[in-house]
């Protein structure tokens, strides 16, 4: 099945510093959503985008959604310790009845004091 | 006040064995699914209830053998157990009308020996 690719796929930054991540896919995706995962946890919804070139924010986090629907972009300003975590995007590609989610490869984000 | 729960949490058992993993939503929420993640972290969709009736499979071995005796509740029954099966698997719920955001429970550890 079609994954999403998400990049980089790993990262070590120090706390105070900025994170960009992005997620690149070959379908066209009517919404974008990003989830974090915390070791032995489910994934929890940071943020939700629904529009072609929409920029959300959501306390640090900014997400955008790629003017070409094929991507999606989310940062985080002045990261802290507890941001530690994997960061996945997803794609649906309509809103009927079945929305079935296409998940990114995942982002691992280590920081250090 | 959890919002989508699973048991077990964790399950250790042989191959060949048949198991069940429960799922309970308590968000109102018209539409569940089941997720599987391997070892890698990936993602993917197994299946998608919507009020009791399937909707998505995604080409899940006919092992898997989801049930929905209510819109609240999707178990998932597994017979005989394989060491490919070994995974973590999440339970999520949207709904139909407005944004389908999903939301997902814990997960349940599954280990097959």
């Amino acid at each position: 099945g079609q994954q999403l690719n998400q990049s980089p796929q790993s990262m070590f930054i120090q706390e105070g510093e900025d994170v960009s991540m992005n997620c690149t896919s070959s379908s066209i995706f009517n919404t974008w959503l990003w989830y974090k995962q915390d070791p032995g946890e489910g994934p929890v919804l940071l943020i939700a985008l629904y529009k072609a070139g929409e920029l959300t924010s959501n306390g640090r986090l900014t997400a955008q959604f790629g003017i070409t629907r094929k991507d999606s972009f989310l940062n985080i300003s002045a990261s802290i310790p507890s941001d530690v975590g994997i960061y996945f995007c997803a794609g649906q590609p309509n809103t009927g009845t079945a929305s079935k989610l296409t998940f990114g490869t995942g982002t691992r984000l280590q920081v250090t004091l | 006040d959890t919002a989508v729960s699973q048991t077990p949490k964790y399950l250790v058992t042989q191959m060949g064995n048949d198991k069940s993993i429960k799922c309970e939503q308590n968000l109102g929420h018209d539409t569940m699914y089941w997720y599987k993640q391997d070892s890698k972290k990936f993602l993917k969709i197994m299946f998608s209830y919507n009020n009791k009736e399937l909707i998505i499979n995604e080409t899940v071995p006919n092992r898997f053998s989801p049930k929905s005796p209510d819109k609240a509740h999707l178990n998932l029954h597994i017979n005989s157990l394989e060491l490919g099966d070994s995974a973590v698997y999440f339970c999520a719920s949207s709904q139909t009308s407005g944004t389908h955001e999903q939301f997902f429970g814990p997960g349940t550890r599954l280990t097959v020996l």
